[in-house]
């Protein structure tokens, strides 16, 4: 009984590569988000995916980033041309339904340090 | 999604109940309440949800007075395991809803030895 997977759980980068995150949702959830905490920060909403469709990416920096939920295979979160102001703590969460009464199970995160 | 204000820190010690309350002055009539636990290096856990009176689970319980405006999560004998940051979101339970949570600074509880 998996719960959210995400890998790799640690990423450096140098300034001006690309970032690729995947998130794995819980078994039977199609509901899929992601979160970014700066150091000493609360989380930030960024997107919300289901299977092929962006729900609500209002917390999407507008350049550089893009996520992707395909009918197969994990959840991307992607990020060219990454920058210092990137190096921050980023969270997949997932649930059954996109609903407050499914809480979100939340995966240990993918730290991705820009150097 | 109501605006929430819970304190920046608190200090226990082992064994004590601990008191977390949680304002939300501008609650809505469809709001829930509902509290998540992160531990360094981990994402957030759900801990309890309610939207009136009392609630308990095995973890928790969560107090809201008739008002809504505030809540107070309760933490019985706490361990040293249970330092952590507590986070207290509200939001709207209806349909059409998209289960966003926005989350604030949260609460920093240390428990001492």
């Amino acid at each position: 009984n998996a719960g959210v997977m995400q890998n790799p759980r640690h990423l450096v980068r140098r300034r001006g590569q690309e970032a690729r995150l995947r998130c794995s949702p819980m078994k039977g959830h199609s509901h899929v988000y992601w979160y970014r905490q700066l150091p000493e920060e609360g989380l930030k909403f960024m997107v919300y995916l289901q299977k092929e469709n962006i729900i609500d990416e209002s917390g999407m920096p507008k350049e550089r980033f893009s996520a992707e939920f395909p009918k197969e295979g994990p959840s991307i979160l992607r990020i060219q041309q990454v920058v210092r102001g990137d190096s921050a703590a980023y969270f997949c969460a997932s649930s059954p339904a996109g609903t407050w009464d499914s809480p979100l199970h939340f995966g240990n995160g993918t730290r991705l340090t820009v150097t | 999604l109501a605006k929430t204000t819970q304190p920046i820190s608190m200090d226990s010690y082992e064994g004590q109940e601990v008191n977390i309350t949680c304002s939300h002055n501008n609650i809505a009539t469809n709001d829930y309440i509902t509290w998540y636990q992160q531990f360094p290096s981990q994402g957030p856990r759900f801990i309890i949800q309610g939207y009136k009176t009392k609630v308990t689970n095995e973890v928790a319980s969560l107090f809201i007075p008739a008002d809504r405006k505030s809540s107070t999560l309760s933490l019985p004998r706490v361990s040293l395991s249970d330092t952590a940051v507590y986070y207290c979101l509200v939001g709207d339970r209806g349909s059409g809803n998209t289960g966003k949570l926005i989350f604030g600074q949260g609460t920093t509880l240390q428990v001492k030895p």
